[in-house]
C-alpha cells in the first residue's frame, strides 16, 4: 500500500498527558497537512509543511502542539498536556507540491482524552 | 477564503442518479472547485475537481455553470456504498499552501 499511513490508529489518553502521532506520506510528496475533525464537522486545517518548513500554522494550532518534519519525509504531531477538548479525529494529506492539486488523506488517528 | 454552502443531507435510493449542488457566491478567479467523499472513520477521498463547465470522471461528473458561483456534483447510479459525507470545496488559489476548507458536507444515505 503505498498511501498515506498514520500511527496510530487510536489513541486514549488521560488529561494532563503528551501524546504524538506519526504520519507517512506518499514518497514523492512534498507537501504535507494535518488537519483535525469532530464529530459532525468536516476536517479543519492545522498546518502544513513544504519538504521540511513547516510554512502555515493554523490558529488552532495552540502553543500546546507542536509538529515537525525533520528529514522532508514523515511528520510528527504532539500534544502537550492533553484537555479534554483535543478529543478529535487528527488527519494527515499529502501532495505532490502544487497548487489546486489533489491532496491524498490517510486514516487518521482518533484520541480520546479522559 | 470562499464559503460553500451545500445541504446538509440528501436521500437516494440504488440506481438513482443524485445531484448535490454547492453554492459558492465569492469563488475567486484562480479559485478551482474540489469535491471529497468521507466515509466514517476514514479520511477524505479525492473525487472530482474543476475549473468551469463540465467535468466527467470513473466516478461521477461536476457540472460549472458560466458564473461558476455554484457547482454541481452528479453520481450516476448510486448504490448502498455511495451513502457518504460529500464535501464541496473551493482552493485557495492564491497560491498559499493550497490548505482545504471543509464545511460541513452533505451527508447522502443511499437506501435499497
Amino acid at each position: 500500500d503505498t498511501g498515506v499511513s498514520q500511527d496510530p490508529r487510536h489513541k486514549i489518553t488521560k488529561r494532563g498527558q503528551n501524546v504524538t502521532f506519526r504520519c507517512d506520506p506518499i514518497s514523492e510528496h512534498n507537501r504535507l497537512y494535518w488537519y483535525r475533525q469532530t464529530l459532525g464537522q468536516g476536517p479543519e486545517f492545522l498546518t502544513y509543511f513544504q519538504n521540511e518548513a513547516q510554512l502555515e500554522k493554523s490558529r488552532l494550532l495552540s502553543d500546546r502542539f507542536s509538529a515537525e518534519r525533520p528529514k522532508g519525509s514523515f511528520s510528527t504531531l504532539e500534544i502537550q498536556r492533553t484537555e479534554q477538548g483535543d478529543s478529535a479525529m487528527y488527519l494527515c494529506a499529502s501532495s505532490l507540491g502544487r497548487n489546486q492539486e489533489t491532496q491524498y488523506f490517510g486514516p487518521g488517528t482518533r484520541l480520546l482524552v479522559l | 477564503l470562499a464559503k460553500t454552502t451545500q445541504p446538509i443531507s440528501m436521500d437516494s435510493y440504488e440506481g438513482q442518479e443524485v445531484n448535490i449542488t454547492c453554492s459558492h457566491n465569492n469563488i475567486a478567479t484562480n479559485d478551482y472547485i474540489t469535491w471529497y467523499q468521507q466515509f466514517p472513520s476514514q479520511g477524505p477521498r479525492f473525487i472530482i475537481q474543476g475549473y468551469k463547465t463540465k467535468v466527467t470522471n470513473e466516478v461521477a461528473s461536476l457540472f460549472i455553470p458560466a458564473d461558476r458561483k455554484s457547482s454541481t456534483l452528479s453520481l450516476p447510479r448510486v448504490s448502498l456504498s455511495d451513502t457518504a459525507v460529500y464535501y464541496c470545496l473551493v482552493g485557495d488559489g492564491t497560491g498559499g499552501g493550497n490548505k482545504l476548507t471543509f464545511g460541513t458536507g452533505t451527508q447522502l444515505k443511499v437506501e435499497l
